[in-house]
């Protein structure tokens, strides 16, 4: 079956302009996460989504940074005034449910010029 | 603070080697482990989950082990071929409040040679 999906697959940025990143889960999986990918810091949870319970946000970086996910499916991670130390491949990953593994889509590639 | 750590960084070996890559973690309270492997430019790729009550898991020419009161997980990959060549990142959901999030390790990038 089809995978998580995101898109788009790169985006370039100048600073202080706000993106949008979009992930689509495994269909039926009710939890998501986001996570981003960088050189210097390896791979970092950003944030968790459980059905219809109040997100996990503690891995937020600043409050530039948030997220929402509509009718339980898709989600959009949004920055806002981008800077440069956003720039990093941003992972979104779906489970069944929280206890099982975590499938990964491709990712986003954001640069911030 | 929990943290995970993957030793070697990198390593290189010949083809048909067998070969184990380490990962510990500083808190015996886990509720499971998961194994990836990672393609240059690519995501993730699941490989192995072991729950906290299992002691190891196996899928083909891979076996994870988890030995909770030592920290520590193996992932054994036998009689290693080219294809294997990939980041292996092993990351930990710890047993605490009602997050999924997973903490991962550095990873270990491993080349097997023709």
């Amino acid at each position: 079956g089809a995978g998580v999906s995101q898109s788009p697959s790169n985006k370039v940025t100048e600073k202080g302009k706000d993106v949008e990143l979009r992930c689509d889960p495994i269909s039926g999986h009710t939890a998501l996460y986001w996570y981003r990918q960088s050189l210097g810091q390896g791979l970092e949870f950003l944030i968790y989504f459980q059905g219809n319970s109040a997100p996990d946000k503690s891995g937020l970086p600043s409050d530039r940074f948030s997220a929402e996910r509509t009718g339980g499916s898709v989600s959009t991670l949004t920055i806002q005034r981008t800077q440069q130390e956003d720039s990093a491949v941003y992972l979104c990953a779906s489970s069944l449910v929280r206890e099982r593994e975590q499938y990964f889509g491709p990712g986003t590639r954001l640069t911030v010029t | 603070k929990q943290e995970v750590t993957q030793i070697p960084a990198a390593l290189s070996v010949p083809e048909g080697e067998n070969l184990v890559l380490n990962c510990s973690f500083t808190d015996s309270a886990i509720y499971n482990l998961q194994w990836f492997r990672q393609d240059p430019g690519k995501g993730l790729t699941s490989l192995l989950l072991i729950q906290s009550s299992q002691r190891e898991q196996t899928s083909g020419r891979l076996n994870a082990s988890l030995d909770k009161s030592s920290g520590r997980s193996t992932l054994y990959i036998a009689a290693s071929q080219p294809g294997d060549s990939a980041t292996y990142l092993c990351a930990v959901r710890f047993d605490s409040g009602n997050t999924g999030k997973l903490i991962f390790g550095q990873g270990t990038t491993l080349q097997v040679k023709p």
